[in-house]
């Protein structure tokens, strides 16, 4: 079965650098999204994407973050001055039409 | 507002049935999710209600009241390896998922 993948699976950064995380989206999928959950917490939303723009983004999705779809495979999400409590695992994920959302195995930001 | 409700943590013996429920409030609702994530591990797609009743998926069964705003997760048969993480998530509009807190089944022997 196709997979979402990411790398990388742990990145450990300084506090106020700029981190790239990198998605790959089964390839015939429509909707792209990126989640984070941080340890022992729920998994909360912070952005989808559809038809090369933005399509919802939540109060965590503020002006540090940013999405783009560089080259109609790689999806990426960027924070640009890191904070400590950015530290968390970030899911991507994608779906074709209808319900399921496919998941990746997560990268594991840490901030120090 | 919006708030999707689960229990905490359930316990169960394997070879046992177990029902995990959900009730949420939502300003809009669009399908029902349930997941499975292992600790450390991404989430993993079980079932989607869309419509009132029962969805069956093998040993895994999944259940949904729209006007009550209440769901619940079947599993029979449990196994060992059943032992995670089971997440409720809503879908308000087209796109965005509100996810539970999530409630942690440990099985025993």
């Amino acid at each position: 079965e196709p997979e979402v993948t990411q790398t990388p699976s742990h990145q450990v950064t300084q506090m106020g650098q700029e981190v790239i995380l990198r998605c790959v989206p089964i390839s015939n999928h429509l909707y792209f999204y990126w989640y984070r959950q941080i340890l022992g917490q729920k998994v909360e939303f912070l952005v989808s994407f559809y038809n090369n723009e933005i399509s919802e983004k939540s109060e965590i999705f503020d002006d540090q973050f940013s999405v783009e779809r560089p080259d109609g495979s790689n999806f990426t999400l960027k924070i640009r001055s890191t904070k400590l409590e950015d530290s968390a695992m970030y899911f991507c994920a994608s779906r074709v039409t209808g319900g399921k959302q496919y998941f990746g195995p997560g990268t594991r930001l840490t901030v120090t | 507002g919006q708030n999707i409700d689960q229990p905490t943590e359930m316990t169960a013996t394997e070879g046992a049935i177990v029902q995990i429920n959900c009730t949420y409030q939502t300003s809009g609702f669009n399908g029902l999710f349930w997941y499975q994530q292992h600790a450390g591990e991404a989430p993993t797609f079980l079932s989607y209600n869309v419509l009132d009743g029962l969805e069956e998926k093998g040993r895994f069964s999944s259940f949904l009241s729209r006007s009550k705003g209440y769901s619940y997760l079947l599993l029979k048969e449990l196994q060992m390896k059943d032992s995670a993480s089971y997440l409720c998530a809503v879908r308000e509009g087209n796109y965005q998922l509100i996810w539970g807190a999530g409630t942690k089944l440990i099985i025993k022997p």
